[in-house]
């Protein structure tokens, strides 16, 4: 079964600062996903990866997938207290849309 | 996108009970997912339902703990049953969107005692 890695497990930042999250897989991803997750809540979609070398950005949000499509970095820049949360990486498991889940980054912002 | 809804959002069950969530979808899909998110874990794929057949079921999840109705393209239910405190977790229902996206709904949150 796939495993996805991510790393670090949480990240404390100043506000303002930019951040890098990582997610690593034991297996070629079909497709990658990025979740936020508000503390108890439900999960936000921020967006797929499907192509190696692809890179998408939402508002401050920008995760690419490496040409090997085994991992994928999620970075944001000029951190703000809304965007703390726990992101979670997710794969697809090629074609039925079940989705694996990583182990999560919990990010806290400090103003 | 799809708007999901669940209930109830929340809930504290007595041991060797059951619960029934229910999950609601603003727009037909064929499949939806049910997912646990143990305290302070990522979340694991329970089953998946797709309407006319019954549940798929991941290894460690059983029909008989978990049984799971699917009456239609807009609505689901996952019941817990015979509940014990390991069970205390949030559950969430995702669907299936345009593009291989993925929603999900707000998850119910269970505390079993």
């Amino acid at each position: 079964s796939q495993e996805l890695e991510q790393s670090p497990q949480s990240l404390i930042v100043q506000e303002g600062k930019n951040l890098t999250i990582n997610c690593t897989s034991s297996k070629t991803l079909y497709g990658l996903y990025w979740y936020k997750q508000k503390y108890g809540e439900g999960l936000i979609f921020l967006m797929m990866l499907q192509k190696g070398g692809e890179e998408k950005s939402h508002e401050k949000i920008t995760a690419k997938l490496d040409e090997k499509k085994q991992q994928s970095s999620l970075h944001i820049t000029a951190s703000q207290p809304s965007h703390a949360g726990i992101y979670l990486c997710g794969a697809d498991d090629g074609g039925y849309q079940k989705v694996t889940f990583g182990t999560g980054t919990k990010l806290q912002v400090i103003p | 996108s799809a708007v999901i809804s669940q209930k109830p959002s929340r809930d504290i069950c007595q041991r060797g009970t059951s619960l029934t969530i229910q999950c609601q979808v603003d727009s037909q899909v064929t499949m939806m997912f049910w997912y646990r998110q143990q305290p302070g874990q990522s979340l694991t794929l329970i089953a998946t339902a797709n309407q006319g057949s019954e549940a798929t079921y991941e290894s460690g999840f059983v029909i008989d703990k978990f049984p799971i109705s699917r009456p239609n393209l807009t609505f689901s239910t996952l019941t817990v049953s015979n509940m014990s405190p390991e069970d205390s977790s949030i559950y969430l229902c995702s669907v299936e969107g345009g593009g291989y996206e993925q929603y999900f709904g707000p998850g119910t949150r269970l505390t079993v005692t």
